[in-house]
């Protein structure tokens, strides 16, 4: 199976800006969370889509917004960005259906550069 | 809330040498899952090895084995005869077994196995 693919890999953005990245899972996944990964903060949860809902959302300002699409695929926005946005921003797959403790499955990322 | 505390940001081991990584999470809960993640210098992000908290055997796999200590809430992960391919940034994480709540990470221990 091919693995979880995000697209574009690489993003520079200019402050005020929007962007939005997109996540492919692997095939038969339906639940995807995203995560923002900076030297600073670590890996802070953005949100995690299953069957196209948010089943839930970290604390990020409403700048932040995603969705999940009924194949599976996901997009998350940010509006007005902001220098500290700048960050790795990781997509995670797993079937997730009732074992919450299935492995999650990372793509490579987009890295973010706001100037 | 739940937290996980890695409290070695940086460590080193030598080549074939063993290597032990702390961490200690904080819970009311009584039954989740423990993982590490494993991260390689601009690679994606894996899994090295989960245990669900009810199991009392240590889980293992290959050169890579934990130490679960539940009541001292304590997860640590031991790699056997290190390698070089071992270098990267390794991740303690959380989740609760029979709920939504996200997945938790630890701030990372970033491991140099030295020629």
């Amino acid at each position: 199976k091919a693995g979880v693919t995000q697209t574009p890999r690489y993003l520079i953005k200019t402050r005020g800006q929007q962007v939005t990245l997109s996540c492919s899972p692997i095939s038969g996944h339906r639940s995807v969370s995203w995560y923002q990964q900076t030297p600073g903060q670590g890996l802070q949860f953005l949100f995690e889509y299953f069957s196209e809902t948010q089943r839930n959302k970290g604390n990020f300002p409403g700048r932040f917004s995603g969705r999940q699409f009924s194949n599976s695929r996901s997009e998350m926005n940010v509006s007005t960005l902001e220098l500290g946005d700048s960050a790795l921003y990781l997509c995670a797959s797993s079937w997730m259906n009732t074992s919450f403790g299935e492995t999650q499955y990372f793509g490579p990322g987009t890295r973010l550069l706001v100037l | 809330a739940q937290t996980v505390t890695q409290s070695q940001p940086e460590m080193s081991v030598q080549e074939a040498e063993t290597v032990t990584l702390s961490c200690t999470y904080d819970t009311s809960e009584n039954n989740y899952y423990l993982f590490w993640y494993k991260q390689p210098p601009s690679r994606q992000m894996i899994l090295v090895i989960r245990q669900e908290a009810y199991k009392q055997q240590n889980a293992t796999e290959n050169r890579f084995s934990v130490n679960f200590q539940k009541a001292a809430k304590s997860f640590s992960l031991k790699i056997s005869d290190s390698q070089l391919g071992d270098t990267a940034m390794y991740f303690c994480a959380f989740r609760v077994k029979t709920s939504y709540d996200k997945v938790i990470f630890g701030p990372g221990t970033s491991l140099s196995v030295i020629p």
